[in-house]
């Protein structure tokens, strides 16, 4: 069985420009989780996709948005490229059969760099 | 709001040696605790889920505890091995997880 896929592996942007950066979940896992781990600051929660409803955000500014698409996969969009953007975005995914578990399994991550 | 905290921050121990890694959470209103592995510029492996009914859970060389009313849960290691050198990270919460910062360890051979 595939696990959590995530595209492209690295990606370098300058000052102000968008990111969009790509999610293929375990297959049978409705729910997409995305997180930011940047240098010093660990991992952030910044948003949940469940039957392509947006679920829940963390504490970031709407130029962190995303969508789910009708075959659960994920896309994270960044707008106005910021330098503390830099970090690795982790993208997760979990099952909806086993509700009291909710095991999240972790993709590669994707290593944004913005300069 | 949910802070997480693992201590110590770095470990560094001789192939061999059993060692325990803590994590503390300050609301103990939480639905799973689970314990992650994480190798350097990757992602994160499952290691074991607590579920806030249950007391352990055990996975070969891995034992996970959690006591909810102390807010605390710690991993212990079997007989550590180079290949166990690694950030280990805590993390509770069911939907959206909130995350310590990990603890760095290092077996040597």
């Amino acid at each position: 069985e595939a696990g959590v896929t995530q595209s492209p592996t690295h990606l370098i942007k300058t000052r102000g420009q968008q990111a969009t950066l790509r999610c293929s979940p375990i297959s049978g896992h409705t729910s997409v989780y995305w997180y930011q781990q940047a240098l010093g600051l660990g991992l952030q929660f910044l948003l949940w996709y469940d039957e392509g409803e947006e679920r829940n955000r963390g504490n970031f500014p709407p130029r962190f948005s995303g969508r789910q698409f009708p075959n659960y996969s994920s896309e994270l969009n960044v707008n106005a490229l910021e330098l503390e953007d830099s970090a690795l975005y982790l993208c997760a995914s979990s099952s909806s059969l086993l509700p009291r578990v909710n095991t999240q399994y972790f993709g590669p991550g994707t290593r944004l760099l913005v300069l | 709001k949910q802070e997480v905290t693992q201590i110590p921050a770095a470990l560094s121990v001789p192939e061999g040696e059993n060692l325990v890694l803590n994590c503390s959470f300050t609301d103990s209103a939480i639905y799973n605790l689970q314990w992650f592995r994480q190798d350097p510029g990757k992602g994160l492996t499952s290691l074991l889920l607590i579920q806030s009914s249950q007391r352990e859970q055990t996975s070969g060389r891995l034992n996970a505890s959690l006591d909810k009313s102390s807010g605390r849960s710690t991993l212990y290691i079997a007989a550590s091995q180079p290949g166990d050198s690694a950030t280990y990270l805590c993390a509770v919460g069911y939907s959206t997880l909130t995350f310590g910062k990990g603890t760095m360890l290092l077996v040597s051979p």
